[in-house]
C-alpha cells in the first residue's frame, strides 16, 4: 500500500469555525489531490497540486484551499466550515502525468467530517 | 474521458472467478483502462491499469478486447474480502491531475460463502 496518511481521521465541528485536514504521503510522488465523496456524487475534485507551491483547482473548489509548503504534506481548509462541507475527504498521490502507471493515483484512508 | 458503463450488482460465489465487465464504446487510442475498487468506508484502491494489452498482476488480470471498445476485470479466485464497488475507468494519458478521477456508479460485487 503506498504510504498515505490522512488526519484527523474523524472530526465534527460547529458551522462557521476554521478546519484543517492534512495529507502525508512518504513516496515523494509529485501530485497531491484533495477530493470529497458523497451519496449520489461519487467522489469529485476539490484542488490538486503537481508541486511544492504549486496548486490549481478542481470541480468544487469553491469554500476551499490548500497548501504544499513541502513535497508530503498537502493540507486543506476549509475557512469557515458550513454544512454543505459535512462529507468524507480523499487524499490521493500519483508520480507524475506521464500516463499509465505514472498517472496511477493511490488513496488514503479518508477523513469523516461532520459539520454542525 | 470516455464514458464507462458497468452493471450495478453482481453476486459470485466464495473461490470461483468473478468477471466483471466494462463498456468503453468511445475510448479513444490515448486513453486507458483502469480498474479501482472501494470496501465500505475505506478509500478507493487502485487494482490495475492497461492500454490495448491484457495485463496480469497480483490482485487481477485485465482483458481488454481487441477493438478496445470493452474490457473484463477477473479475480481468479474470490474471497469474502472481496466484496465492494468495482470502478471501470478511462482515462487520458499525460494530462495529469487536469482532470481528476471519475468513478461512475460502478458494479457492487458481492462475494457469496
Amino acid at each position: 500500500d503506498a504510504g498515505i496518511t490522512q488526519s484527523p481521521r474523524h472530526k465534527v465541528t460547529e458551522t462557521g469555525t476554521p478546519v484543517t485536514l492534512r495529507c502525508h504521503q512518504t513516496e515523494n510522488h509529485r501530485y497531491m489531490y484533495w477530493y470529497r465523496q458523497d451519496p449520489g456524487h461519487g467522489l469529485r475534485l476539490i484542488h490538486y497540486s503537481y508541486g511544492v507551491k504549486d496548486t490549481d483547482k478542481g470541480e468544487v473548489s469553491d469554500g476551499y484551499s490548500v497548501s504544499r509548503s513541502k513535497t508530503e504534506d498537502f493540507l486543506l481548509t476549509l475557512e469557515s466550515a458550513t454544512s454543505s462541507q459535512t462529507s468524507v475527504y480523499f487524499c490521493a498521490i500519483s508520480e507524475s502525468a506521464g500516463g499509465g502507471a505514472k498517472e496511477t493515483q493511490y488513496f488514503g484512508p479518508g477523513t469523516r467530517l461532520l459539520v454542525l | 474521458d470516455a464514458k464507462t458503463t458497468q452493471p450495478p450488482s453482481m453476486d459470485c460465489a466464495e473461490g470461483r472467478a468473478a468477471n466483471l465487465p466494462c463498456n468503453h464504446s468511445t475510448i479513444s487510442g490515448n486513453e486507458y483502462v483502469y480498474w479501482y475498487r472501494q470496501i465500505h468506508s475505506q478509500g478507493p484502491q487502485y487494482i490495475i491499469h492497461g492500454l490495448k494489452n491484457n495485463e496480469t498482476n497480483e490482485m487481477a488480470s485485465l482483458i481488454i478486447t481487441e477493438d478496445r471498445k470493452s474490457s473484463t476485470l477477473i479475480l481468479p479466485h474470490a474471497t469474502l474480502r472481496d466484496t465492494a464497488v468495482y470502478y471501470c475507468i478511462v482515462r487520458v494519458a499525460g494530462i495529469g491531475g487536469a482532470d481528476g478521477l471519475t468513478f461512475g456508479k460502478g458494479t457492487h460485487l458481492i462475494i457469496q460463502p
